[in-house]
């Protein structure tokens, strides 16, 4: 089984600050690879997609894509306390249309 | 935009039953799947299918079993309802390679 691997937290931050959230994954050939938001009690919804190495902007949202390092990383900019939520990394498995997800980060933006 | 509707949204069925979650998505996706979603477990795949009639096992597949008769519909079946299934029951359906769109979610509990 294919893993990925995030914090747990919780991870607090200040509103405005930047929140900076990390994922680890075990399969080398995994090529697609995504962040989703999760509000309790809710189903997660997709916020970013990264396919190549580097970084991609989306408004506050930056993913950071390193497969040499099999590590992509979530950075929010001026946190607003409607982003506290649980943020799940999912990874393609390689060679499949099978998506891995991880167990989550949960982070609260304290105003 | 990409709709995956769940039939119920909540469900609270008896030990033994034999319970149907059904799940139906509007954008012609070729994949669909079914995940079970439980507090410090994160998100488990079921089954999931790539094409009408095909399924393929999931992580955690025993005492489930599927259907696809149809390319939109894609059922989730227990074969007789145990209380450790009582969980969070998500579908969701992608095309090629591309990022997972979930409905909002079946909250079942097995009494």
């Amino acid at each position: 089984q294919k893993e990925v691997e995030q914090n747990s937290g919780p991870l607090s931050v200040p509103e405005g600050a930047i929140a900076s959230l990390n994922c680890t994954y075990s399969d080398r050939v995994s090529q697609s690879f995504f962040w989703y938001r999760q509000y309790s009690g809710k189903s997660p919804e997709l916020i970013m997609s990264i396919y190549s190495n580097g970084d991609k902007e989306d408004g506050r949202f930056t993913a950071q894509l390193n497969k040499a390092s099999q590590y992509v990383s979530l950075l929010i900019r001026d946190s607003q306390p409607s982003d506290s939520a649980t943020y799940l990394c999912a990874v393609h498995q390689g060679g499949s249309e099978k998506l891995v997800f991880g167990k989550g980060t949960k982070l609260t933006v304290n105003p | 935009d990409v709709k995956v509707t769940q039939s119920s949204r909540y469900l609270v069925k008896r030990t033994g039953e034999k319970v149907f979650l059904e799940c139906v998505q509007d954008m012609d996706h070729e994949n669909m799947f079914w995940y079970r979603q439980d507090p410090g477990l994160g998100l488990r795949l079921i089954y999931f299918s790539y094409d009408v009639k095909m399924k393929e096992k999931g992580d955690i597949p025993e005492g489930y079993s599927v259907s696809r008769e149809k390319k939109e519909r894609f059922s989730l079946i227990l074969e007789s309802a145990s209380t450790n299934q009582t969980s969070m029951y998500l579908c969701a359906s992608s095309d090629l390679r591309s990022p997972l769109h979930f409905g909002n979610g079946t909250r079942l509990t097995v009494t």
